[in-house]
């Protein structure tokens, strides 16, 4: 498995404002993904964080909404830009361990779009 | 496309009860992979099984098994001997070797003492 973790935890934010959530893993990996959970709902893939080129979104997301960024093999972001209350849920990013083909969740960022 | 199907939106047991939840998988690929999630109370995503879609044998951990039945796209789970601990909601879903994950909707099981 591999050991995730998520900046922030959680975070309340101003209409118009933009928050970026930073996921750091303790081992290299071949694959990470950005998934949004809306409150009470199901996860939905956002988009595949590439290293070192451009991440590929799923559709209904786009890069200027949710910028995301790869640059090494255990770190990636997500912004989330131009907030709304709409943007309000959990963004949990994801891996695939080097060797493995589980996928381990991230712990999340609560976000709360006021 | 894909299409997951968790046929209870919420069930409801006491203590030692069994209970089976259901997912059906839906995808014109030919090779896949399913799998179960747990998602406690306090949200964090626990990873229970992958399956690959080209073996149908069950499996058993502990209190857990899985039946996957590839001519009917059901992965279905059982919890034996149920406990509060199991309270959780129940994600199953698919994907493919690209690691695109697609989820159901979720099963709340609320395990009474």
């Amino acid at each position: 498995s591999a050991v995730i973790s998520q900046k922030p935890s959680r975070d309340i934010c101003q209409r118009g404002t933009s928050l970026t959530i930073q996921c750091q893993v303790d081992s290299q990996v071949t694959m990470m993904f950005w998934y949004r959970q809306q409150p009470g709902q199901s996860l939905t893939l956002i988009a595949t964080a590439n290293q070192g080129s451009e991440a590929t979104y799923e559709s209904g997301f786009v890069i200027d909404k949710f910028p995301i960024s790869r640059p090494n093999l255990t770190f990636s972001t997500l912004t989330v830009s131009n907030m709304s209350p709409e943007d309000s849920s959990i963004y949990l990013c994801s891996v695939v361990p080097r060797g493995g083909n589980e996928q381990f969740f991230g712990p999340g960022t609560r976000l709360t779009v006021l | 496309a894909q299409k997951v199907t968790q046929a209870q939106t919420e069930i409801s047991v006491v203590e030692k009860e069994d209970v089976t939840l259901d997912c059906v998988y839906e995808t014109r690929d030919t090779t896949y992979y399913l799998f179960w999630y747990k998602q406690p109370p306090s949200g964090e995503l626990v990873f229970l099984i992958r399956r690959n879609s080209f073996d149908e044998q069950n499996e058993i951990s502990g209190r857990y098994s899985w039946n996957f039945q590839k001519s009917t796209s059901s992965f279905n789970f059982t919890i034996t001997a149920s406990q509060v601990v199991d309270s959780a909601v129940y994600f199953c879903g698919g994907g493919t070797s690209y690691g695109k994950l697609t989820f159901g909707q979720g099963t709340i099981l609320t395990v009474h003492p």
